[in-house]
């Protein structure tokens, strides 16, 4: 069974704040994806990453891929309250064609206090 | 372009009742995925479709769960009988297979449906 690790569980911080993420697995997944899960709403996907090393950024929001492509971070630069809620890394596991599965973590809980 | 459609979006019921979730995917998509997503988890895939027929079904409880997607569109997912331990919310998600293999290859979750046993 492969494994992400998320951490920290649950952050409150302060509008302004900045703020990492982490996600971590003992594998190594074809690519890793960010989700960002609303109360009452399914996980909207934010970005994937694909090569070791890879860094995207989605404006306050900078991912990062591990070189070794089994751990990432989510960094928020200056966190608004719309940025709460719940932020999954998923592990894409493909062989190609319909051969698609993810694997989430148990997610970061984030909340951004006014 | 509609997004994935479930319902109910609430149920209630008592253990050892039957239960049935419906999803409609994305038009055209032809892989649907089942999640269960218990509170302070991330979802756990449940079943995979790829048209109406199966490619996944590992990790689905199948003394008491069932799936169907009878014509490779609609799809309902069924417990009978519910246990406490399927209080959780169900989630729908379907892909398309125009972006295999793609950067913008990605799964679509519905609204999903919340589940309490009582």
């Amino acid at each position: 069974t492969q494994l992400l690790e998320q951490s920290p569980q649950f952050l409150s911080i302060q509008e302004g704040e900045n703020l990492t993420v982490y996600c971590n697995s003992s594998s190594v997944f074809s690519s890793l994806q960010w989700y960002r899960q609303e109360p009452g709403e399914g996980p909207v996907l934010l970005v994937t990453v694909v090569t070791g090393g890879e860094v995207k950024k989605l404006k306050r929001l900078t991912f990062q891929f591990g070189d070794a492509r089994k751990d990432s971070s989510l960094h928020i630069t200056a966190a608004q309250p719309g940025d709460t809620g719940l932020y999954l890394c998923a592990g894409v596991l493909t062989s190609g064609g319909s051969n698609y599965k993810l694997t989430f973590g148990k997610g970061t809980l984030l909340t951004v206090n006014p | 372009e509609a997004g994935v459609a479930q319902s109910p979006r609430y149920k209630i019921i008592e253990k050892r009742q039957s239960v049935a979730f419906w999803c409609n995917p994305i038009s055209g998509h032809a892989t649907l995925y089942w999640y269960q997503q218990i509170l302070g988890q991330g979802p756990k895939l449940l079943i995979q479709f790829q048209n109406n027929g199966v490619v996944d079904d590992s990790q689905l409880p199948k003394d008491r769960f069932s799936a169907e997607r009878l014509k490779g569109v609609d799809s309902t997912l069924k417990i009978q009988p519910a246990k406490l331990e399927d209080s959780a919310v169900y989630l729908c998600a379907s892909r398309s297979p125009f972006d295999w293999g793609g950067s913008s290859d990605t799964q679509y979750f519905g609204p999903g449906t919340r589940l309490t046993v009582l």
